[in-house]
């Protein structure tokens, strides 16, 4: 199993650009999680999603959208990127257990 | 804001001798747990301990969790260099195993 991976790995934007990160997961989990990790600090949650066709916000949406069509794929989209959306982004999944399995970040910035 | 927070935030040590990090959190949770995230790479979940537990062993690893206190330890035992790393501690009190976490502890072993 590749477990949770993320594409693109790294990315540069341009103010009000848009751009979207796809997560992906082969463990059949219920649940998937997007987060940002800023300098220094813990990671932060962003929107996540409890099945298929399911989204909700987390504690950092503003400025982010996302979408959840197929069990496997939750993606994450910037629809205007500021500076301030500079910042690594990451994945997660979880089953019916509590733990969550995380990708490997995407790094954006935008400039 | 986030939930937990951890102290040190920094810690260096000799190989071999034991690493002790502390979490202390906010709100009722249901469980907290520990991961570990080596620079550049996601996060790997280490333990959970459940509200109800005091005391959770695996391997090198033993948490406390002490609820009365709103805090929780994580000592790592004869430390390794390979146990260089950021440790997080996460907490989940909501729905959706949403997952709240603290600023970290940068670990550095020295070999």
């Amino acid at each position: 199993n590749a477990g949770v991976t993320q594409t693109p790995k790294f990315r540069v934007l341009k103010t009000g650009q848009s751009m979207t990160l796809l997560c992906a997961q082969d463990m059949n989990h219920e649940y998937m999680y997007w987060y940002r990790q800023d300098p220094g600090m813990g990671l932060r949650l962003i929107h996540y999603s409890v099945g298929e066709g399911t989204t909700a916000k987390g504690e950092v949406p503003d400025g982010y959208n996302v979408s959840r069509l197929k069990k496997q794929n939750f993606l994450l989209g910037l629809e205007s990127a500021a500076p301030s959306q500079t910042s690594v982004y990451f994945c997660a999944s979880s089953p019916t257990e509590d733990k969550q399995y995380f990708g490997p970040g995407t790094r954006l910035t935008v400039l | 804001s986030q939930q937990g927070e951890e102290d040190p935030q920094a810690l260096s040590i000799q190989e071999g001798e034991n690493a002790t990090m502390n979490c202390s959190y906010k709100t009722s949770i249901n469980n907290l747990q520990w991961y570990r995230q080596n620079s550049g790479r996601g996060l790997v979940h280490l333990i959970l301990i459940r509200s109800n537990e005091r005391e959770k062993h695996s391997g090198r690893l033993r948490v406390t969790l002490d609820t009365s206190k709103k805090s929780s330890s994580l000592l790592i035992t004869a430390s390794r260099a390979a146990d260089t790393a950021s440790y997080f501690c996460a907490t989940e009190g909501g729905s959706a195993r949403q997952l709240t976490f603290g600023s970290g502890t940068q670990l550095t072993v020295l070999p």
